[in-house]
């Protein structure tokens, strides 16, 4: 069974440009959470996904956007890129809609900001 | 506001010393509490879901608690494999139809042989 598929793994881009991120789901999986992870901070919630709609957003600035496609899969945007941005992103997949528990997470998406 | 608070934020232990990780949580009105495992470069690795005071759950030499406020992550006998950073997340009811997570920073455990 295939896990959670992030892509690409390691991204570096220069401050100002735009980056967009893939997440595919465990299949059948309809639920699809992104979480910025650094140092500092830790994971924290960007937004989820669940049929295609957002169902849920974190406290992060509209230059963070994603969306959902009909076969699940995700995308996420980051737009006018700042050195701050540079995290670990992650994507967590859930099949059911709400209290499922058991998340799984993908190895995550490395950006690095320059 | 929900928050999530693990301690401490890193434990040494020789292999084979017991040691309990904690997780102190607030929040108004639990859903579920997940611990997590993640190895450097890797995403976070699902162990456990406590959903009510008094629950406990094991694998292997893992064992985590809950009570109203906190859960533990108990170690029995580490080995080196087991070092790794272990996270804690609540779900809230507060949140409606949604699969929101609120992560503690971790504990970095590392088992020397």
């Amino acid at each position: 069974k295939a896990g959670v598929t992030q892509t690409p793994r390691y991204l570096i881009k220069t401050r100002g440009q735009q980056v967009t991120l893939s997440c595919s789901p465990i299949s059948g999986h309809r639920s699809v959470s992104w979480y910025q992870q650094t140092p500092g901070q830790g994971l924290q919630f960007l937004f989820e996904y669940f049929s295609e709609t957002q169902r849920n957003k974190g406290n992060f600035p509209g230059r963070f956007s994603g969306r959902q496609f009909s076969n699940s899969r995700s995308e996420m945007n980051v737009s006018t890129l700042e050195l701050g941005d540079s995290a670990l992103y992650l994507c967590a997949s859930s099949p059911a809609g709400t209290g499922s528990g058991g998340y799984t997470f993908g190895s995550g998406t490395r950006l690095t900001v320059v | 506001e929900d928050q999530v608070t693990q301690s401490p934020e890193a434990l040494r232990l020789q292999e084979g010393e017991s040691s309990s990780l904690n997780c102190s949580y607030t929040v108004s009105g639990l859903r579920g509490l997940f611990w997590y495992r993640q190895d450097p470069g890797k995403g976070p690795e699902f162990l456990f879901t406590l959903y009510s005071a008094g629950e406990e759950k094991e694998k292997e030499r893992l064992k985590a608690t809950l009570t109203k406020k906190e859960s533990f992550l108990h170690i029995t006998a580490p080995k080196p494999e087991d070092s790794a950073t272990y996270l804690c997340a609540v779900q809230a009811k507060n949140g409606g139809a949604t699969n929101k997570l609120i992560f503690g920073t971790g504990t970095l455990l590392a088992v020397q042989p």
